[in-house]
């Protein structure tokens, strides 16, 4: 079956400290992934993501993210964290159905 | 210039009311979805419309109907609600089916029921 686990709840980190998120997946052929960002009382918002090519891919506010086919990953790294970072990590995987599946998420915690 | 919205942002309401939740893109998207949002910030898909033609219809209480009058709006309607209803209802839209088109989330609807 299709799923999505990031092992981590919540991760606390110190503010300019650098930051990976986890995530494994679960699919049968090669997966289109995606990484998105919560903040506090906000819809997501699309960090990158990845179809084919490069397996390290760049997105938006400064994060990258690295696909290990091997590992069946696909974790998130920041080399510096801002405090504005803080907020709620969502992966996914595009399912055959239409349908994304979602991770249940990890919390990022700055501290100052 | 909001490209998804949703309307009302918060909802309060008693146990057995009917409400509704609106929500709008002006993208030019085809594609919409609602998804519940519950206490654990675990995300469930509820349905999805393709061109006003239902296409997702996950595992959820007939009580939720959803309603799509054009591409542009996808609405919720929830009747008798019930306490466990209680969680923030997040619309999304993209183009086309594929599952390689990013998704455009609304601000989410943040509803209690009391």
């Amino acid at each position: 079956a299709q799923s999505v686990t990031q092992p981590d709840i919540h991760i606390t980190v110190s503010e300019g400290a650098s930051l990976e998120l986890r995530c494994n997946y679960s699919y049968g052929a090669t997966p289109y992934l995606f990484w998105y960002v919560q903040s506090p009382g906000q819809g997501l918002q699309l960090l990158l993501k990845y179809f084919s090519g490069d397996t390290l891919v760049q997105g938006i506010k400064g994060f990258e993210a690295e696909f290990k086919r091997s590992q069946s990953s696909f974790n998130l790294r920041k080399p510096s964290v801002h405090w504005s970072d803080a907020a709620e990590y969502f992966c996914a995987v595009g399912a055959s159905n239409y349908q994304l599946i979602w991770g249940a998420g990890t919390k990022l915690i700055i501290k100052p | 210039d909001t490209a998804v919205s949703q309307t009302p942002k918060y909802l309060v309401t008693q146990m057995g009311n009917d409400k509704s939740i609106k929500c709008e893109q002006n993208l030019g998207h085809d594609t919409m979805y609602w998804y519940k949002q519950d206490s654990k910030k675990f995300l469930k898909i509820m349905f999805s419309y393709n061109n006003k033609e239902l296409i997702i219809n996950e595992t959820v209480p007939n009580r939720f109907s959803p309603k799509s009058p054009d591409k542009a709006h996808l609405n919720l309607h929830i009747n008798s609600l019930e306490l466990g209803d209680s969680a923030v209802y997040f619309c999304a839209s993209t183009n086309g089916l594929a599952t390689n088109n990013e998704q455009f989330f609304g601000p989410g609807t943040r509803l209690t029921v009391l």
